[in-house]
């Protein structure tokens, strides 16, 4: 069984419309991270959870938000979703007790918005 | 703020050639450096890193090595197969990641 999980694989949803992303993860990591990539552009943060309690914005967090509701799982969610946020979104996560910060990502989730 | 710079692409190589990718970064501090590849349809995969200068990563055959006078850690290897077809992501932590735009690799037999 894969240690990072994503649900749904792939989304095609309209401007406008309500959409979350789930991330669970059995690695026993309290870091979780959420990415967009981008031809060209790379991977980018929207936003990172270091625990529970704990959530921080990254590069392009605008139009996002997200919720940590255990250390096994972290929701994206886009509250009312624009063509621009048509991406693969990432999910990751890491383990702070190790001291360089590999992260380990799932499989990604493909988002259309029409 | 930290950064990262990485050799534009496509790449097109055939079999048994030589392959370097180039990275640059930019940061405050002693970032961990890392070299990540993404197979078609796949999340990305840590594929070798270094966490301080002079350091050299190794993993499947691939090299890179952290040189903190040229602010560099280009990935290489000495004979590619066509396995190694994917997209390759040069990234740091300090503390936050931070990814280059990715490298397309094409190894033609």
């Amino acid at each position: 069984d894969a240690d990072v999980t994503q649900t749904p694989r792939n989304r095609i949803t309209k401007t406008g419309k309500r959409i979350m992303l789930e991330c669970s993860q059995t690695k026993g990591h309290d870091r979780m991270y959420w990415y967009r990539q981008d031809p060209g552009l790379g991977l980018r943060l929207i936003y990172y959870s270091f625990d529970v309690k704990d959530i921080n914005k990254g590069e392009i967090s605008d139009g996002y938000s997200v919720s940590r509701q255990a250390q096994a799982k972290f929701s994206l969610s886009l509250e009312s979703a624009i063509p621009n946020q048509t991406a693969l979104y990432f999910c990751a996560t890491s383990d702070p007790n190790v001291q360089t910060d590999t992260q380990y990502f799932g499989p990604g989730t493909r988002l259309t918005v029409l | 703020g930290n950064s990262v710079t990485q050799m534009e692409g496509p790449v097109t190589l055939s079999e048994e050639a030589f392959l370097t990718i180039n990275c640059t970064y930019t940061a405050t501090g002693y970032p961990s450096l890392f070299w990540y590849v993404q197979y078609p349809g796949e999340g990305l995969q840590l594929l070798l890193k270094a966490t301080k200068a002079d350091d050299k990563g190794s993993n499947k055959g691939f090299e890179a090595t952290y040189r903190k006078e040229t602010t560099s850690f280009h990935l290489e290897k000495g004979s590619v197969q066509v396995s190694d077809s994917a997209v390759y992501f040069c990234a740091l932590s300090a503390p936050d990641m931070r990814f280059g735009a990715g490298t397309r690799l094409t190894v033609k037999p």
